[in-house]
């Protein structure tokens, strides 16, 4: 069964810095993985997806992640937070449900906290 | 557009009560999602639909019921709410075909005594 790890509960980045959230997955084909974010009382947004080609997929708000097959990885980057970034972050991966629907696995989140 | 909409946004109940969420969407998709987000899980499915009149169970279904009479929308009951039910609950939609993205709702916060 597909499965995903986020290993760090909690990061704390200073505003400006470079920031690298972690994903690991399981999944026995070529997966499709994404990243949500949840600001503080909503629900989620999609940040970026990857489905195949390109292995560092661009998203919103700045946003990059690189797929790395070989380490069974889809970490997200960017290269300066902005206060506004704090949020809960998912990774998720999806999978087939009975009758086609689209299933995700989220992995159990990274809480961005950021320094002024 | 709303998008995917949610009522209510919070609400309390008592261990035993009997409650229904709506969850509303106005993209014409397919596919309709029930998740609950408990701190340190991530999201869980509950329920899923595929269309309208089916449904079909998800990861975490006991103690739900869902129904999809109409296709834009898609309720979530709790029939005798217990303590751990209580929860953060998502609505979610997609649409066949290859982007495989879900659209989420803004959430329901619900809390049983």
């Amino acid at each position: 069964a597909q499965s995903v790890t986020q290993p760090d509960i909690h990061i704390t980045v200073s505003e400006g810095a470079s920031l690298e959230l972690r994903c690991n997955y399981s999944y026995g084909a070529t997966p499709y993985l994404f990243w949500y974010v949840q600001s503080p009382g909503q629900g989620l947004q999609l940040l970026l997806k990857y489905f195949s080609g390109d292995t560092l997929v661009q998203g919103i708000k700045g946003f990059e992640a690189e797929f790395k097959r070989s380490q069974s990885s889809f970490n997200l980057r960017k290269p300066s937070v902005h206060w506004s970034d704090a949020a809960e972050y998912f990774c998720a991966v999806w999978s087939d449900l009975r009758g086609g629907a689209d299933g995700l696995t989220f992995g159990k989140g990274t809480h961005l906290i950021i320094q002024p | 557009n709303a998008g995917v909409t949610q009522t209510p946004k919070f609400r309390v109940l008592k261990t035993g009560q009997s409650m229904t969420l709506l969850c509303a969407q106005d993209m014409n998709h397919e596919y309709m999602y029930w998740y609950r987000q408990d701190p340190g899980m991530g999201l869980r499915l509950i329920h899923y639909s595929v269309g309208e009149g089916t449904t079909a169970k998800g990861e975490v279904p006991d103690g739900y019921n869902v129904s999809r009479l109409k296709k834009q929308n898609f309720l979530l009951g709790l029939e005798s709410a217990a303590p751990s039910q209580t929860s953060v609950y998502f609505c979610a939609s997609s649409y066949p075909g290859s982007n495989r993205i879900q659209f989420f709702g803004p959430g329901t916060r619900l809390t049983v005594l």
